[in-house]
């Protein structure tokens, strides 16, 4: 069974460029959760998903940050006129429902804005 | 914002020793998840308390909820290298779907 699946693990964008996260979830998993990962300050919410819906994006910046999960194929993290600050390590995690099944996280993707 | 406070966020030992680390809030959780991460990978979960008071146990290691729902402790009896890493613990409020709210976590060492 494949694990939740992220790609690229490593991007490294300059300043104002775009860049774009693909997290594939567990099969059969339908909700997705983004987190954000920076060495002093743990795991932060982003953002939640069911497929074609955002739930809940109370975590995301409001501007440049985006988030979908389309129909098919991965769910994407987009994040527009990169800058420093933005670097971190994203986190994308998947469960089958709601409620307290527990999440099941990949790898990450190591964003570095030069 | 419901916050959890994990102590120590650094912990070095010996081989063989027994450590706790501890998970505190001033929130009430529906149930508090422990996850171990190391460098590179992603964090995995190793154990769901959902009941106040209950005790799980899994090989070396002993979590424990609170009577009230808001702490949690993770005891690790005979500390070996392998068990080096971040440990998070992570609590998720009722309402419909999990928002999980993680600790900062506890970076530890064991030295061989």
């Amino acid at each position: 069974n494949a694990g939740v699946m992220q790609n690229p693990r490593h991007l490294v964008r300059r300043r104002g460029q775009e860049a774009r996260l693909r997290c594939s979830p567990m099969k059969g998993h339908s909700h997705v959760y983004w987190y954000r990962q920076l060495p002093e300050e743990g795991l932060k919410f982003m953002v939640y998903l069911q497929k074609e819906n955002i739930i809940d994006e109370s975590g995301m910046p409001k501007e440049r940050f985006s988030a979908e999960f389309p129909k098919e194929g991965p769910s994407i993290l987009r994040i527009q006129q990169v800058v420093r600050g933005d670097s971190a390590a994203y986190f994308c995690a998947s469960s089958p429902v709601g409620g307290n099944s527990p999440l099941h996280f990949g790898n990450g993707t190591r964003l570095t804005v030069t | 914002t419901q916050l959890l406070e994990q102590s120590p966020q650094f912990l070095s030992i010996q081989e063989g020793e027994n450590l706790t680390v501890y998970c505190n809030s001033s929130s009430v959780f529906s149930s508090l998840q422990w996850y171990r991460q190391e460098p590179g990978e992603g964090p995995v979960l190793l154990v769901t308390v959902v009941t106040g008071g209950e005790v799980k146990k899994l090989k070396r290691l002993t979590f424990q909820f609170g009577d009230a729902r808001k702490d949690s402790s993770l005891h690790i009896t005979a500390a070996q290298p392998g068990d080096t890493g971040l440990y998070l613990c992570a609590g998720a409020s009722s309402g419909g779907y999990q928002k999980v709210t993680f600790g900062i976590g506890t970076k530890l060492q064991v030295i061989p």
